[in-house]
């Protein structure tokens, strides 16, 4: 199994309060995601990385926020959480080399509940 | 903009039964597509990927799927449906050019085995 490493695995929090997720890998990849998991949503890119400093926006970035300072480690941030955030949160990450037909690598997901 | 529609959110078939799960896609260039599955309470991992070597892709537990362009299909089919087979299945295909890559997934299918 690839090694991602999700933190925390749950939180309960309330509106309004910022939160930070993190993912860590240990396979030097060069590409990683920040999901969300809803139901009858699939998994909708939150924000992504295609380098250290480098993030580009996904389809659902509205009150998110994601840093990546090296490699191993990408945060993503909630400012100031909001009850519709409640999800289940997913990293993956992807080879190091660019191509298409690379898969991604998931870690085992953040259960987030915004009170 | 590239998408991946998959048909029938639930999909129930009785074990030793065939398992057809559909996915279609749009593209305007050569798709690379993806299956995914995920067993409750875990990350996404990948079933098999069609990088146009083949339209015949076979992947892990014995599914398979077969890449029809001229009906911009990717199905994924099993012959006989094991009962560890439950899980919700996604289709994805990457999106994006050389030095950035994203992925869009289907909103999923949950797959129930009757005993």
């Amino acid at each position: 199994d690839a090694g991602i490493t999700q933190s925390p695995r749950h939180k309960v929090t309330e509106t309004g309060t910022p939160v930070t997720l993190r993912c860590h890998q240990t396979e030097n990849h060069r590409y990683m995601y920040w999901y969300r998991q809803d139901p009858g949503h699939g998994l909708r890119l939150i924000h992504y990385s295609y380098g250290v400093k480098d993030t580009d926006k996904g389809e659902v970035s509205d009150g998110y926020s994601v840093s990546r300072s090296k490699t191993e480690d990408f945060l993503l941030t909630l400012e100031s959480a909001t009850s519709s955030q409640t999800s289940v949160y997913f990293c993956a990450i992807s080879e190091s080399t660019p191509g298409r037909y690379n898969e991604q690598f998931f870690g085992p997901g953040t259960r987030l509940t915004v009170l | 903009a590239q998408s991946v529609t998959q048909l029938g959110s639930h999909v129930s078939v009785s074990e030793g039964a065939l398992v057809l799960l559909r996915c279609n896609y749009s593209s305007s260039v050569p798709p690379y597509l993806f299956w995914y599955v995920q067993y409750p309470n875990q990350g996404l991992q990948l079933l098999l990927k069609y990088t146009s070597a083949a339209t015949l892709v076979k992947g892990i537990n014995g599914f398979e799927a077969e890449f029809k362009k001229s009906e911009t299909s990717y199905h994924l089919t099993k012959p006989s449906a094991h009962m560890s087979d439950a899980a919700e299945y996604f289709c994805a295909v990457s999106v994006g050019n050389s030095g950035t890559y994203k992925y869009i997934f289907g909103t999923g299918t949950r797959l129930k085995v009757l005993a």
